[in-house]
């Protein structure tokens, strides 16, 4: 069974304040993602991975970083939180495209 | 740039309703097409895929969509709802184009809520 997990599940942040989010997938898959959902926007992709020690920038990255130390993991790195960052945050993994994406079970981040 | 439309935000239905969830697509490659399903409280999960390899048709746990290159479309069908149907679905796509086939583009995904 694919599993992906994220931590925390849910966190609130002060603006300009600095939020790692995590991600750990057991599938042995290459590539990694984040999205951000918001309502009415849909899953945005923020950035991704297909291979440890590289990232990627998706169509949305302002104001976000990633990093990829190994194949299982993948952080979300909000430098200077702000208020339009509050949002659901999902991590997905996928052993190479166009296969289908797992994805973990989210990060509710609210920032004040 | 690939760009996924749906335009319905919401749809209610009643148990047993039809259901028809329209997406259309833009690309210049051809696609993979997908369904995805997300419960609340849960990320999403696949429904149903489909190439040109699979006949065009994806069928999954009562829910078909078939893929039309000619009218750029990838409407989600099913006959008759039930309530354990509430969630978000999201159509996506997925160029087949090098390297940048494991992007997937969402659609803004269409809130199904059945009333028993």
């Amino acid at each position: 069974e694919a599993a992906v997990t994220q931590s925390p599940r849910s966190k609130v942040a002060v603006t300009g304040g600095k939020v790692t989010l995590s991600c750990h997938q057991t599938n042995n898959h290459d590539y990694m993602y984040w999205y951000r959902q918001d309502t009415g926007h849909g899953l945005r992709l923020i950035h991704y991975s297909y291979v440890a020690d590289s990232t990627e920038k998706g169509d949305i990255p302002d104001g976000y970083k990633a990093s990829r130390p190994s194949q299982e993991n993948f952080s979300l790195i909000l430098e200077l939180a702000s208020l339009s960052q509050t949002a659901v945050y999902f991590c997905a993994s996928t052993p190479t495209g166009p296969y289908e994406q797992y994805f973990g079970p989210g990060t509710r981040l609210t920032v004040l | 740039g690939d760009s996924v439309t749906q335009k319905q935000g919401q749809v209610t239905l009643s148990e047993d309703d039809f259901l028809f969830i329209n997406c259309t697509y833009s690309t210049t490659t051809y696609p993979t097409l997908f369904w995805y399903v997300q419960y609340p409280g849960q990320g999403p999960q696949l429904l149903l895929k489909v190439t040109t390899a699979n006949n065009n048709k994806g069928i999954s746990r009562g829910f078909e969509a078939t893929y039309d290159k000619g009218t750029t479309s990838f409407h989600l069908q099913k006959a008759s709802v039930q309530e354990s149907d509430s969630a978000v679905y999201f159509c996506a796509l997925a160029p087949n184009s090098g390297g940048s086939n494991a992007k997937l583009t969402f659609g803004k995904g269409t809130k199904l809520s059945v009333k028993s």
